[in-house]
C-alpha cells in the first residue's frame, strides 16, 4: 500500500471554479499535514498546513482534514490560470515529510 | 521574505565522481533537510539534521551520502561515488525552531550523472 494516495489527474477545471484534491495516508501516526504547490521544474512550495480535525480557510485555499478517516482534503475557490500546477500532499511524521505523487491541475480561461 | 538558496542550479558529472551540493537555509531554522525528485516520480525524503546530527534517513540514504553544516550558515549533502540513478532533483529545506514540521524548500539543484 501506497504511503500517501492522491488522484493523478489532470484536474481540468474552468477558471472561477472550484478544484478538489483529495489525499488519504496510511500512517497513522502523522501529526501535521501539508500541501505544496509544484510548478513544472520548480520546487514544492508551501501553500497550507493542517494539525487538527477540522476545516482551515486562507484566502482561497480551505484545506479539511479527518484523522479517523486518514484523509485531507484541499478545496482551490475562484481558481485563477496560476493555479495550474501540481498538488501535493505531505503528512508529516516527526522530522519527515512523506510526499504523495500529486495531482496536477489545469485551469482553462 | 528570506528564502533557502542552493548551488549549484545544474551540476553534470561523470560516474564515480564525488559531488557536493550546497544549501544556505534561511538564517533563524534550526532543522535541515534533503530530498531528491527523480524526472517524473515523487518527491522523496533523504535526511533531516538538527543541532549538528542527522535525525533521520531514509533508505536511500547509504553510506555514499553524508551531509555537513561546515559553518554558521550552508549545509551540504556529498555524493561520495556518483551513480548513473543518482540523476535527480535535489530540493534542500529548513524549518523553523517553533515549527519544526512547516518545511520551507529551496530552487534545487538538477544533477545528471553520465
Amino acid at each position: 500500500q501506497k504511503e500517501v494516495e492522491q488522484n493523478s489527474g489532470p484536474l481540468s477545471v474552468p477558471e472561477g471554479a472550484i478544484a478538489s484534491l483529495n489525499c488519504t495516508y496510511s500512517d497513522r501516526v502523522s501529526q501535521s499535514f501539508f500541501w505544496y504547490r509544484q510548478y513544472s521544474g520548480k520546487s514544492p512550495e508551501l501553500i497550507m498546513s493542517i494539525y487538527s480535525n477540522g476545516d482551515k480557510e486562507d484566502g482561497r485555499f480551505t484545506a479539511q482534514l479527518n484523522k479517523a478517516s486518514q484523509y485531507v482534503s484541499l478545496l482551490i475557490r475562484d481558481s485563477q490560470p496560476s493555479d495550474s500546477a501540481t498538488y501535493l500532499c505531505a503528512p508529516a511524521n516527526d522530522y519527515k515529510l512523506s510526499f504523495g505523487a500529486g495531482t496536477t491541475v489545469t485551469v482553462r480561461a | 521574505e528570506p528564502e533557502v538558496t542552493q548551488t549549484p542550479s545544474h551540476q553534470v558529472t561523470q560516474m564515480g565522481q564525488e559531488v557536493i551540493l550546497r544549501c544556505v537555509p534561511i538564517s533563524n531554522h534550526l532543522y535541515f533537510y534533503w530530498y531528491r525528485q527523480i524526472l517524473g516520480q515523487k518527491v522523496e525524503f533523504l535526511v533531516s539534521f538538527y543541532n549538528n546530527e542527522i535525525s533521520e534517513k531514509s533508505e536511500i540514504f547509504d553510506d555514499q551520502f553524508s551531509v555537513e553544516r561546515p559553518d554558521g550558515s550552508n549545509f551540504t549533502l556529498k555524493i561520495r561515488s556518483t551513480k548513473l540513478e543518482d540523476s535527480a532533483m535535489y530540493f534542500c529545506a529548513s524549518s523553523p525552531p517553533d515549527r519544526a514540521q512547516t518545511q520551507y524548500f529551496g530552487p534545487g539543484t538538477r544533477l545528471l550523472v553520465l
